[in-house]
């Protein structure tokens, strides 16, 4: 079945410096991969995702870039503010319309 | 973006008894999904709600737990039924959306089992 794995669990960035998340997938046949930012208590939201027929999208100071021969893609937080702190999952869409998520990453920044 | 009202945002109740959440959307969408995010975890897809027909049940979960309605395409509801403490966790309403928007999500109904 569909699998995303999502490292590291937990990330902890100096103000400013830079974060990265990365995730791997194992259903070849994937073609969307969203990623979500969750604050505590509320609800994941969308912020920046990529389809198979592209290698990097960038949005401000998220990018996300994909590997579909390594299977693998990875989510970057460059200038990063105190506001970033937050659980960010990763997820692959797998041909079924369903989406599968990563295990999360709860990602601090240090002021 | 799709407005997505989910209701009620949190309860508390009592072991043997069932609550039913419902999600509205403000358009009209073709799939609906529910999750389940237990403390500290992941989002855990329960079902995909069909319009027209039963829904869909992912490994490990099964309709007389869950029952799902689908009644149109700007709404659904899931119920939990027969509650444990180990139902006790934040259920999510989500929906596809235009190739442009993806896939967003409802506020969320966090549950507490006593």
């Amino acid at each position: 079945g569909e699998n995303v794995e999502q490292h590291p669990s937990t990330l902890s960035v100096q103000e400013g410096d830079s974060a990265v998340i990365k995730c791997t997938y194992s259903d070849s046949a994937s073609n969307y991969f969203p990623w979500y930012k969750q604050e505590l208590g509320k609800r994941p939201q969308l912020i920046i995702d990529i389809r198979s027929n592209v290698g990097e999208k960038k949005d401000q100071r998220i990018a996300v870039t994909l590997n579909k021969t390594a299977k693998h893609f990875s989510l970057h937080i460059t200038e990063t503010q105190p506001e970033d702190s937050a659980v960010y999952f990763c997820a692959g869409l797998f041909g079924n319309e369903k989406l599968t998520f990563g295990t999360g990453t709860r990602l601090t920044i240090i002021p | 973006s799709a407005v997505i009202s989910q209701k009620p945002s949190r309860d508390i109740c009592q072991r043997g008894t069932s609550l039913t959440i419902q999600c509205q959307v403000d358009s009209q969408v073709t799939m609906m999904f529910w999750y389940r995010q237990q403390p500290g975890q992941s989002l855990t897809l329960i079902a995909t709600a069909n319009q027209g027909s039963e829904a869909t049940y992912e490994s490990g979960f099964v309709i007389d737990k869950f029952p799902i309605s689908r009644p149109n395409l700007t709404f659904s509801t899931l119920t939990v039924s027969n509650m444990s403490p180990e139902d006790s966790s934040i259920y999510l309403c989500s929906v596809e959306q235009t190739y442009l928007y993806g896939y967003t999500f409802g506020s969320g109904t966090r549950l507490t089992v006593v």
